[in-house]
């Protein structure tokens, strides 16, 4: 069965960094693109970023873009998000999630078949 | 960035009966290379992550009951159930996976009438 557990989510001041994870059990890690996806309150789904199995693509949502970095630990089974210079507006719930689909050409394309319970990041004085 | 645009916001409809929810992308998501939609449908209950229904616009997802069906081309798609059970109370969202950034639908509530 496929597992996403994400952790790292609180609460932090505007200006200040986190650092989210997600372990990941059930399958192949390796062999699939992972992402982050994150949910304010009341609001829908934004698409945070991706990135490729062996780390060496990455892709985000303009804006993240200098703020935030998805990296992952094949070893591990995880997934990052290094969340620096939050902003009120990043305040979400961040979901965890596995893409299915490919980049070719600088285009991407990919659905998401498996997500995580996600963590809450709060940003707020 | 392509708008995805779903309507209607909420809606109310009988156990049992069908329910549609349509989302229209700002652009096509059609690719020309492979004849193939990019477009996804989720399903969204409190307190539990997204799960996915359709991809390819009418693909359903592992373990998605048969009443639950994509259709539609290029900008316009439709997700249908064809009779309505209490737990498919729900907000559902439309993704492009077209280009990034992938966006999605504002969604739609859907409730029991």
């Amino acid at each position: 069965e496929v597992q996403l557990v994400e952790s790292g989510g609180g609460l932090v001041q505007p200006g200040g960094s986190l650092k989210l994870s997600c372990a990941a059990s059930g399958f192949t890690f390796t062999t699939y693109w992972m992402s982050w996806v994150r949910q304010a309150p009341g609001k829908g789904l934004e698409w945070v970023a991706i990135i490729k199995q062996d780390g060496g693509e990455k892709y985000y949502v303009d804006s993240v873009k200098g703020r935030f970095t998805i990296s992952r630990d094949n070893a591990k089974n995880s997934l990052y998000l290094q969340v620096n210079s939050l902003r009120a507006e990043d305040t979400a719930v961040y979901y965890c999630a596995r893409g299915i689909g490919y980049c070719s050409g600088g285009n991407c394309y990919h659905y998401f078949d498996n997500w995580g319970q996600g963590t809450l990041v709060t940003v707020s004085s | 960035d392509i708008v995805m645009t779903q309507s209607p916001d909420s809606l109310a409809v009988s156990l049992g009966e069908r329910a549609t929810i349509n989302c229209k992308s700002s652009q096509s998501v059609l690719h020309s290379s492979n004849n193939k939609n990019y477009f996804a449908w989720y399903q969204h209950k409190p307190g539990q992550p997204p799960k996915l229904l359709i991809y390819w616009a009418s693909s359903r997802g592992s373990g998605v009951p048969d009443r639950f069906s994509g259709s539609g081309s290029g900008t316009d798609f439709t997700l249908t159930i064809s009779s309505l059970q209490a737990e498919d109370v729900a907000v559902y969202y439309c993704q492009q996976y077209y280009s990034t950034p992938y966006t999605f639908g504002q969604g739609t509530k859907l409730e029991i009438k």
